[in-house]
C-alpha cells in the first residue's frame, strides 16, 4: 500500500470553477501536509502547508485536513489556465526529516 | 538569499561513464535530500543527510550510487558507471530541520536532467 496516494488524473475544470485536489495518507502518525505545484520541466514548488485540522486559506488556495480520516485537500477557487500543473500532496513528521511524496495530480485549467 | 543551486543543469552521457551532480544548499538549511523522477516511478527519494551525516540511504537503487556531503553547504551524487535506466531528472531539496513544524518544508533545486545513452 502506497504511503500517500492521489488520484493521478488528469483533472480537467474550466477556467473560473474550482479544482479541488485530494489525497489520502497511511501512517496516522504524519503531522505535517504539504502540497506542492510543478510545472512541467520545472521542479516543485511548495505552495501550502498545514498541520492541524481544519481548512489554510492562502489567496485562491484552501488546504483542508481531516486527520481521523487521514485525508487532505486542496482547492483552487477561480481557476486560471497558470494553474495547469502537476500537484503533489506530501506529507512529514514534526521535527524530523523525511518527507513522503504522492505521485501527483495533474490538472488542466481550460480557457 | 540564494536558492538551491544545482549543476550541471543537463547532463548527456554514455553508458558506462561517470556522472557526477552536484548541490548547493540554502544558506542555514542544515537537510539536504537527494531525488529522482521519472515519468514511470514518480518523485523517489534516494538519500538525506542532516547535518553533513547521511540518515536513510535505502532509496539509493543500486551500490552504482553514491552520494557525499563533505561541508554543510555542499553535495554531490554520484553514479559509477552509469546506465542507461538512470535517464531522469535529479532533484535536491534542503530544508532546515529538526526545529518546529514549519522546518519541514523543503525547497527544490533547478534539477538535473541526465540522459544516458
Amino acid at each position: 500500500q502506497k504511503e500517500v496516494e492521489q488520484n493521478s488524473g488528469p483533472l480537467s475544470v474550466p477556467e473560473g470553477a474550482i479544482a479541488s485536489l485530494n489525497c489520502t495518507y497511511s501512517d496516522r502518525v504524519s503531522q505535517s501536509f504539504f502540497w506542492y505545484r510543478q510545472y512541467s520541466g520545472k521542479s516543485p514548488e511548495l505552495i501550502m502547508s498545514i498541520y492541524s485540522n481544519g481548512d489554510k486559506e492562502d489567496g485562491r488556495f484552501t488546504a483542508q485536513l481531516n486527520k481521523a480520516s487521514q485525508y487532505v485537500s486542496l482547492l483552487i477557487r477561480d481557476s486560471q489556465p497558470s494553474d495547469s500543473a502537476t500537484y503533489l500532496c506530501a506529507v512529514g513528521y514534526t521535527g524530523g526529516f523525511k518527507t513522503i511524496f504522492g505521485a501527483g495530480t495533474r490538472l488542466f485549467v481550460k480557457a | 538569499d540564494a536558492g538551491v543551486i544545482q549543476s550541471p543543469r543537463h547532463e548527456v552521457t554514455e553508458m558506462g561513464q561517470e556522472v557526477t551532480l552536484r548541490c548547493k544548499l540554502i544558506s542555514g538549511h542544515n537537510s539536504l535530500f537527494w531525488y529522482r523522477q521519472t515519468m514511470m516511478r514518480g518523485l523517489e527519494l534516494l538519500i538525506y543527510f542532516n547535518n553533513n551525516v547521511p540518515i536513510d540511504d535505502s532509496g539509493m537503487p543500486e551500490d552504482r550510487f553514491s552520494a557525499k556531503m563533505p561541508n554543510a553547504s555542499f553535495s554531490t551524487l554520484k553514479i559509477q558507471p552509469s546506465e542507461p535506466r538512470d535517464s531522469a531528472v535529479y532533484f535536491c531539496a534542503t530544508q532546515l530541520a529538526g526545529g518546529p513544524e514549519s522546518y519541514n518544508e523543503q525547497f527544490f533545486g533547478p534539477g538535473t536532467r541526465l540522459t544516458v545513452l
